[in-house]
């Protein structure tokens, strides 16, 4: 069964430097999202993309994050210059489009700022 | 707003014995999906229903939808031991376009004793 794939698993960085997370979404899907999880607290929704443009984002994707989609397959989420807060898992989902809402899940990614 | 609250917020039970999830949400939705989390890890897809239907099931799983009330629950029958991980609910807005993203609830962590 096709599935969303995410690497690293576990990233460890400083704070200010650039991270990139990267995501291999299903493959005829149109729809790509990333969301956080905070340790312990809800999943929030970043940003979502589609046909090449992001469609919707939040409050918490400000001017340190951005996402491109740089091929036909992979879906990148960096983010500038890391704080301490930016710890958290990311996961970045993906859906098929026309005819249905179900999300499909990747792994995460465990980002941990120092 | 807050979007999505389920309760209990822990739920912990026999294995065989059936439990029953709760959530709340505050604003118009398209559809509400239900989504299991095993500790760390990524999100899984349960079951969704829209704004029209009122049950729904699948295997062990029972959801209901209440709109009028703005709520929704889930019901596991059997438990059993790998059933313990933590469930959100999440909801979509009407028409939310090609952006569709989740908003999601605080989570109940339900622990299955064997």
């Amino acid at each position: 069964e096709p599935e969303v794939t995410q690497t690293p698993s576990h990233q460890v960085t400083q704070m200010g430097q650039e991270v990139i997370l990267r995501c291999v979404p299903i493959s005829n899907h149109l729809y790509f999202y990333w969301y956080r999880q905070i340790l312990g607290q809800k999943v929030e929704f970043l940003v979502s993309f589609y046909n090449n443009e992001i469609s919707e984002k939040s409050e918490i994707f400000d001017d340190q994050f951005s996402v491109e989609r740089p091929d036909g397959s992979n879906f990148t989420l960096k983010i500038r210059s890391t704080k301490l807060e930016d710890s958290a898992m990311y996961f970045c989902a993906s859906l098929y489009g026309s005819g249905t809402d179900t999300q499909y899940f990747g792994p995460g990614t465990r980002l941990t700022v120092l | 707003s807050q979007q999505g609250e389920e309760d209990p917020q822990a739920l912990s039970i026999q294995e065989g014995e059936n439990a029953t999830m709760n959530c709340s949400y505050k604003t118009s939705i398209n559809n509400l999906q239900w989504y299991r989390q095993n500790s760390g890890r990524g999100l899984v897809h349960l079951i969704l229903i829209r704004s029209n239907e009122r049950e729904k099931h699948s295997g062990r799983l029972r959801v209901t939808l209440d709109t009028s009330k703005k709520s929704s629950s889930l019901l596991i029958t059997a438990s059993r031991a790998a059933d313990t991980a933590s469930y959100f609910c999440a909801t979509v807005r009407p028409f939310s376009g090609s952006a569709r993203q989740l908003t999601f609830g605080s989570g109940t962590q339900l622990t299955v004793l064997p």
